[in-house]
C-alpha cells in the first residue's frame, strides 16, 4: 500500500512565525502535491513538484514556499505564518509516469491553527 | 482550463435509500474524472475514476458513476446508503497533461440517517 505521512496532525502557531510541514512517501513516486482544505471551498493546490529540486506554483501559491531535497520529501514553508493560513494542509503523491490519469494518494491531512 | 461544480454542499438520506452526487465539469479537452472520499479526520481515498475505458465506472464500496459527455456531468450513485457511507465527497478533473494536476469541486457532505 501506499503510505503518504505528514509529521504533525495538529500545529499551533503565532503570527509571523516561520512554519515547516513535512510530507514523506514511501513509494518512489515522481509527483508530489500540497493543497490546502478550507470549508466550503473544497481543496485548493498551492505548489507541486515533479522532481527532486522541481516545484511549480499552484492556484494559490502566495504565502507559501517549498523544497523538495530528496525524492520521498516534499516540505511546505510559511515564511511568515498569517491567520488566513489557518487551514487543513494535505499532502499527496501521485506515480508521474501516466499523465493526467494517475490516482494521487492522500496524507492525513495536517490542522494548522495562526494565532 | 478545467473546473468542477458539485450541485449540494450537503445531502442527507436514510439509511438504505439511493445515494445521488451530482458532479458537472468543464474542459476543452477530454477529460479525466475522479471521486475521492474523506472520512472525518481523515485524507482523502479514491472511490472511482474515468479514464475513457468505460463511461460507467464501478469503484469501492458498491459506488459508480457515470461519464455523460452530452451532459458533461459524471455523478456519483449507490443503490443503498449505509451508515458507514456519512462522509464528505469531492469530485475532480484532470486532463491528459505532463502532471497529473486535479481540479476539485467544493465538496458534498453525505448524511446518513438510520
Amino acid at each position: 500500500d501506499v503510505k503518504v505521512t505528514q509529521s504533525s496532525r495538529y500545529l499551533v502557531k503565532r503570527t509571523g512565525e516561520k512554519v515547516f510541514l513535512e510530507c514523506v512517501q514511501d513509494m518512489d513516486h515522481e509527483n508530489m502535491f500540497w493543497y490546502r482544505q478550507d470549508p466550503g471551498l473544497g481543496l485548493r493546490l498551492i505548489y507541486f513538484s515533479y522532481d527532486v529540486k522541481m516545484k511549480e506554483k499552484g492556484d494559490i501559491p502566495e504565502g507559501y514556499s517549498v523544497s523538495r531535497e530528496k525524492k520521498e520529501r516534499f516540505s511546505l514553508i510559511l515564511e511568515s505564518a498569517s491567520t488566513n493560513q489557518t487551514s487543513m494542509y494535505l499532502c499527496a503523491s501521485s506515480v508521474g509516469t501516466s499523465g493526467g490519469q494517475e490516482t494521487q494518494y492522500f496524507g492525513p491531512g495536517t490542522r494548522l491553527l495562526v494565532l | 482550463a478545467q473546473s468542477v461544480t458539485q450541485l449540494g454542499s450537503h445531502v442527507s438520506v436514510s439509511e438504505g435509500a439511493l445515494v445521488l452526487l451530482r458532479c458537472n465539469y468543464s474542459s476543452s479537452v477530454p477529460p479525466y474524472l475522479f471521486w475521492y472520499v474523506q472520512y472525518p479526520n481523515q485524507g482523502l481515498q479514491l472511490l472511482l475514476k474515468y479514464t475513457s475505458a468505460a463511461t460507467l465506472v464501478k469503484g469501492i464500496n458498491g459506488f459508480e458513476a457515470e461519464f455523460k459527455k452530452s451532459e458533461t456531468s459524471f455523478h456519483l450513485t449507490k443503490p443503498s446508503a449505509h451508515m458507514s457511507d456519512a462522509a464528505e465527497y469531492f469530485c475532480a478533473v484532470s486532463v491528459n497533461s505532463g502532471y497529473s494536476t486535479l481540479t476539485f469541486g467544493k465538496g458534498t457532505m453525505l448524511l446518513v440517517s438510520p
